[in-house]
């Protein structure tokens, strides 16, 4: 079975250092990997999606970046942390099987940039 | 460009009702639609996944209905209980390859 797990669970950073969350999928392959963003009381905000390997869309530009260095490992990072990426970051992975789109989500990460 | 819209915002609501949630979407070209629940502080958990050749879906005391011509879909929770007390949210997905916007979501608090 597919299972994707996501670290750290909680993470406290200083403004102004780097970031790095990784999101690994395992049980599938190709799949489109996803990471969203979630402030306080507020909806979802896709950040990035990748359909493959290199292959990067940015919704918002900000502060944030990227990487997709394998087929199922996903990478989300920042050189310079500011106050306002403090959120909850949520990994998540589809699939296309039998022509039908599924979505699965990581635990999510709570990021507190002090 | 899809936009995913969720009414009510919030509901709060005595247990043993049944619910209604809504979702509304502006391009009805969808390929399917899932509903998700979130607990707080937590990931999404699927609940439902509709085709867009479906009507509805049904699991337990949840049943997802859709009018894809209209761009809709509706979450029916009955005999609601407190352990339902969530957030639930909906993404209509368009293709396989496209981003999954998502709606606000509908805020649910079941009063034991």
């Amino acid at each position: 079975s597919q299972t994707i797990h996501q670290w750290p669970a909680t993470l406290v950073q200083p403004v102004g250092s780097p970031l790095s969350l990784e999101c690994t999928v395992e049980g599938t392959s190709n799949p489109n990997l996803y990471w969203y963003r979630q402030a306080a009381g507020r909806g979802l905000q896709l950040l990035f999606y990748s359909v493959g390997i290199g292959q990067i869309s940015s919704e918002v530009p900000q502060n944030l970046s990227a990487s997709r260095p394998q087929d199922r490992q996903f990478i989300l990072s920042s050189k310079k942390l500011l106050l306002s990426d403090s959120g909850f970051y949520l990994c998540a992975w589809s699939g296309f099987g039998t022509a039908i789109v599924e979505a699965f989500f990581g635990q999510g990460t709570r990021l507190t940039v002090v | 460009k899809q936009e995913v819209t969720q009414i009510p915002a919030a509901l709060s609501v005595p247990e043993g009702e049944n619910l209604v949630l809504n979702c509304s979407f502006t391009d009805s070209a969808i390929y399917n639609l899932q509903w998700f629940r979130q607990d707080p502080g937590k990931g999404l958990t699927s609940l439902l996944l509709i085709q867009s050749s479906q009507r509805e879906q049904t699991s337990g005391r949840l049943n997802a209905s859709l009018d894809k011509s209209s761009g809709r879909s509706t979450l029916y929770i009955a005999a609601s209980q407190p352990g339902d007390s969530a957030t639930y949210l909906c993404a209509p997905y368009m293709n396989r390859d496209d981003k999954i916007i998502f709606g606000k979501g509908t805020r649910l608090h079941i009063l034991p």
